[in-house]
């Protein structure tokens, strides 16, 4: 079935460092791959997007990358802030011609420390 | 545009009560998706409707859950009867392309 990690322990990164966030999957091939932030009692909201055929993606201090080979993608926040603290899911997914169906990871906490 | 809505916000009931919990997506986006999230399984996909049309409800743990959008505004997940195990924080999602609008949720507590 499908598989989708994300490390489960919290990172915590001094305000300034860039913080660098995994999610690994595991039989799937998703067409696409999502980025979303979580803050407590909020719904997620979407980040970034990337396709199969892009290796990198950027938007401000965000650079998402997309390696199909290792199955892996890496999330990363430049000149981090306090602000930056929430969870980060990452959802591959799936669809095309208006369909986009992901699967989400279970997240990974971020704290950053002023 | 409000954003996608959901009410009520909080609902504790008692095992074995009929739970409903409503979403209004956002208007003009014809994807629906009604998602369950808990520490131990993550946010986890239930249903999702296109165009007001179940397409896949695979995600629906058992009989007891039920889900309906009978228009383009307005959509339903009940549970009946509701067991403790049950308890967790519901979001619907609605969206035109890939990037999902979630609401705020709705936090179920079943005693």
């Amino acid at each position: 079935s499908q598989k989708i990690e994300q490390n489960s322990e919290a990172l915590n990164i001094q305000e300034g460092k860039t913080a660098t966030l995994t999610c690994n999957y595991t039989n799937y091939s998703p067409a696409y791959l999502q980025w979303y932030r979580q803050d407590p009692g909020r719904g997620p909201v979407f980040l970034l997007l990337i396709r199969e055929n892009e290796k990198e993606k950027r938007k401000e201090r965000l650079k998402v990358t997309f390696d199909t080979t290792l199955k892996q993608s890496l999330f990363h926040i430049t000149a981090s802030q306090p602000a930056d603290s929430a969870t980060y899911l990452c959802a591959p997914g799936t669809g095309s011609g208006g369909s986009y169906i992901p699967t989400f990871g279970r997240g990974t906490s971020l704290i950053v420390h002023p | 545009d409000a954003g996608v809505i959901q009410s009520p916000r909080h609902e504790v009931t008692e095992m074995g009560q009929e739970v409903t919990l409503r979403c209004k997506p956002i208007s003009g986006h014809d994807y629906l998706f009604w998602y369950r999230q808990t520490m131990m399984r993550g946010l986890e996909l239930l249903i999702y409707f296109n165009n007001n049309v179940p397409i896949d409800d695979s995600g629906m743990p058992e009989d007891r859950f039920s889900a309906k959008m009978p228009n383009a505004s307005f959509s339903t997940l009940k549970i009946q009867p509701s067991e403790p195990r049950d308890s967790a924080v519901y979001f619907c999602a609605s969206s035109l392309g890939a990037e999902q609008f979630f609401g705020p949720g709705t936090r179920l507590t079943v005693l």
